[in-house]
């Protein structure tokens, strides 16, 4: 499995913009890049993901590299309900198991 | 809709007692996983499940057994409990039949104590 990394923790003022980094310079032209969410004492939950174009849902947006080995993950508005640990995480389109591989995350605090 | 359901939420054990942690899945999803998380750490993989009848091990199986005799249902069992089981599981469900990159659904965990 490729793998990623993120930083450990990034700090936010409620309503602002965030944007956080993941670095997967291994990433192979098949593998979709996906992010969840987990919120204190919750399961993960999922966020968006992504192969090679920017996209857009309602929860955020990701933005990726033109040579696909970083992507950025953007919350435009954030709120103290954001506040998470957020995943990096690179699956096949159809690979197998369609397992996750979890690393720690991005511990993000959202300051009121 | 109630998604992934697992029982009990907390549950503390002795060392050596077994339990089942329970899990169902009202979504049809014919993948299912375990993950179990330490303080601190992201989710590791224990055991996964590709259809009713069919399971495989994960990243960290040893000290857990799994079954999968319904779609529904993907019950894990810990035998011989040990303190090293202290952790918080997850299960977690999926879709293949949506076509790729379907995102995995998880419940809300079983925090675990072995005193």
């Amino acid at each position: 499995d490729a793998k990623t990394t993120q930083p450990n923790s990034m700090e936010s003022n409620e309503e602002e913009p965030v944007h956080l980094p993941c670095n997967h310079s291994t990433i192979s032209g098949t593998d979709y890049i996906h992010w969840y969410r987990q919120l204190p004492s919750q399961g993960p939950e999922y966020v968006i993901h992504g192969l090679t174009s920017n996209v857009n849902n309602r929860m955020a947006s990701l933005a990726i590299a033109e040579d696909r080995k970083s992507s950025t993950l953007i919350l435009h508005r954030a709120t103290l309900r954001d506040a998470a640990v957020y995943y990096c995480i690179l699956r096949l389109p159809q690979g197998g198991s369609e397992k996750l591989v979890f690393g720690k995350g991005t511990k993000l605090t959202v300051n009121p | 809709n109630a998604g992934v359901t697992q029982t009990p939420k907390f549950r503390i054990l002795k060392i050596g007692q077994s339990m089942t942690l329970q899990c169902t899945q009202d979504m049809n999803h014919n993948y299912m996983y375990w993950y179990r998380q330490d303080p601190g750490m992201g989710l590791k993989l224990i055991y996964y499940s590709v259809g009713a009848g069919i399971t495989d091990k994960g990243e960290v199986p040893n000290g857990y057994n799994v079954s999968r005799s319904t779609t529904e249902d993907f019950p894990l069992r810990l035998e011989l409990a040990a303190p090293s089981q202290t952790s918080v599981y997850f299960c977690a469900s999926i879709s293949r039949r949506g076509g790729s990159n379907q995102p995995q659904h998880f419940g809300d965990g079983t925090r675990l104590s072995i005193l």
